[in-house]
């Protein structure tokens, strides 16, 4: 169990730019999440797959955000033509299947993305 | 809408002395409940959880809470505070149905003094 892997830690962009930032869950979790933590806030949820299937998605993640599971392993979340309110610090959670009893209710974070927009 | 609300932003406490962070949740059922550490610059890693059965729950580093439905509480405590322990806390809760999306608190920073 090597743990939940984010890439990059952190990422440095001028306003307008597009950013895309990469999960790697914990091999046999298949659910995913994505979190985004602004200073002195908790983590609030962006959205969440089971597989490669988006099942929930925030009312947060605008137009703009958008996010993948393509092979049911890792994920990416791009964010197109940032704006210095998506500064913020982004956070990706796994967890085991819903079958796996209670290990499903626990989600296990990886380091996060430090984003700055400027 | 579920709801969390942990009251205190920052608490100092002195190494050796004893710990309680408070935390409320707002919810029409029993959710399952998390607290969940955040060191700087880290993720963020689970302490303890409950989801039903006995009410006072131990967790990693000496770590406990109790779930006390009455007052829609979920308190962390540990006996006897280290250095070690000054990170931010988070409390979290999920429906105890349904897919399994987070709600958290604002988050406790808690500060050791010497």
């Amino acid at each position: 169990d090597t743990g939940v892997s984010q890439d990059p830690r952190h990422k440095i962009t001028k306003r307008g730019q597009n950013v895309t930032f990469r999960c790697d869950p914990i091999s046999e979790h298949n659910r995913l999440y994505w979190y985004r933590q602004t200073l002195g806030q908790g983590p609030e949820f962006l959205t969440y797959f089971q597989n490669e299937a988006q099942l929930e998605k925030s009312r947060l993640l605008s137009d703009r955000f958008s996010a993948e599971r393509p092979k049911g392993s890792f994920s990416t979340l791009e964010i197109q033509r940032t704006e210095q309110g998506d500064s913020a610090m982004y956070l990706c959670a796994s967890s085991h299947p819903g079958t796996s009893g209670e290990r499903g209710y626990e989600q296990y974070f990886g380091p996060g993305t430090r984003l700055t927009v400027t | 809408a579920q709801s969390v609300t942990q009251p205190d932003i920052h608490i100092t406490v002195s190494e050796g002395a004893s710990l309680e962070l408070r935390c409320n949740y707002s919810y029409g059922a029993t959710p399952y409940l998390f607290w969940y550490v955040q060191s700087p610059g880290q993720g963020l890693q689970l302490l303890l959880k409950y989801f039903s059965g006995d009410t006072l729950v131990q967790g990693i580093k000496g770590f406990e809470a109790e779930f006390k439905r009455s007052q829609s509480s979920f308190n962390l405590r540990k006996p006897s505070v280290h250095w070690s322990d000054a990170a931010e806390y988070f409390c979290a809760v999920r429906p105890n149905s349904g897919y399994s999306t987070l709600t958290f608190g604002k988050g406790t920073m808690l500060l050791v003094s010497p």
